[in-house]
């Protein structure tokens, strides 16, 4: 099926810095997810984003729909070590039902 | 709001054996619910929707005999792993569409269940 190419695969930086990383795909979406996940845990929803240019923030996390519909980031600013974790970006195309496409996520070690 | 419960969240069985995963939407009707299964250091893999009523759809090359889902309700689904072997063992994780449809293909996530065939 469908994928989204979703980078960095993975991310070391030092706290406090920030962070940027980013989906792309190659068919138009009309809707895109982020999601963070702990070690044993279920994904949590971070920001849903429904428009083309859409910019969503969530206190340091912020993302964002791209203008053509084919990619979104997500940026954290000030990283804290409870950013550790992976992100995944998801994406829902009208030909999928209500399936989503899964990013192969960004896993983020944060240094303190 | 948008809470999703599983239960349990670690299982080890016998080879042969059967186990039951339950999700549960807490805070609101589920039409949609989705079961996922999560290797180690990858992402997501879709194995079957569920809507409550109707029969699960299954992605391609997932069995649906081996694994059973039922939706009987808005609020739970079940997955059961049917003969489990050593190789499913693995992170199953479901989620859960908000029915209220506020627009949205937003999932919530239950927190997933390690399950250990031995």
């Amino acid at each position: 099926g469908q994928q989204l190419n979703q980078s960095p695969q993975s991310m070391f930086i030092q706290e406090g810095e920030d962070v940027s990383m980013n989906c792309t795909s190659s068919s138009i979406f009309n809707t895109w997810l982020w999601y963070k996940q702990d070690p044993g845990e279920g994904p949590v929803l971070l920001i849903a984003l429904y428009k083309a240019g859409e910019l969503t923030s969530n206190g340091r996390l912020t993302a964002q729909f791209g203008i053509t519909r084919k990619d979104s980031f997500l940026n954290i600013s000030a990283s804290i070590p409870s950013d550790v974790g992976i992100y995944f970006c998801a994406g829902h195309e009208e030909t999928s039902g209500s399936r989503l496409t899964f990013g192969e996520g960004t896993q983020l070690t944060v240094n303190p | 709001g948008a809470v999703v419960s599983q239960h349990p969240s670690r299982v080890i069985c016998k080879s042969g054996t059967s186990v039951k995963i339950e999700c549960r939407s807490l805070d609101f009707q589920a039409t949609t619910m989705f079961w996922y299964r999560q290797f180690p250091k990858k992402s997501l893999m879709l194995m079957a929707t569920s809507n409550e009523g109707s029969k699960a759809t299954y992605e391609q090359g997932v069995e649906k005999d081996k694994f059973l889902i039922n939706h009987a309700s808005l609020t739970l689904s079940t997955l059961t792993v049917t003969s489990a072997h050593p190789e499913d063992s693995s992170f199953y994780i479901c989620s859960a569409r908000d029915g209220a449809g506020r627009s949205s293909y937003e999932q919530y996530f239950g927190p997933g269940t390690r399950l250990t065939v031995t």
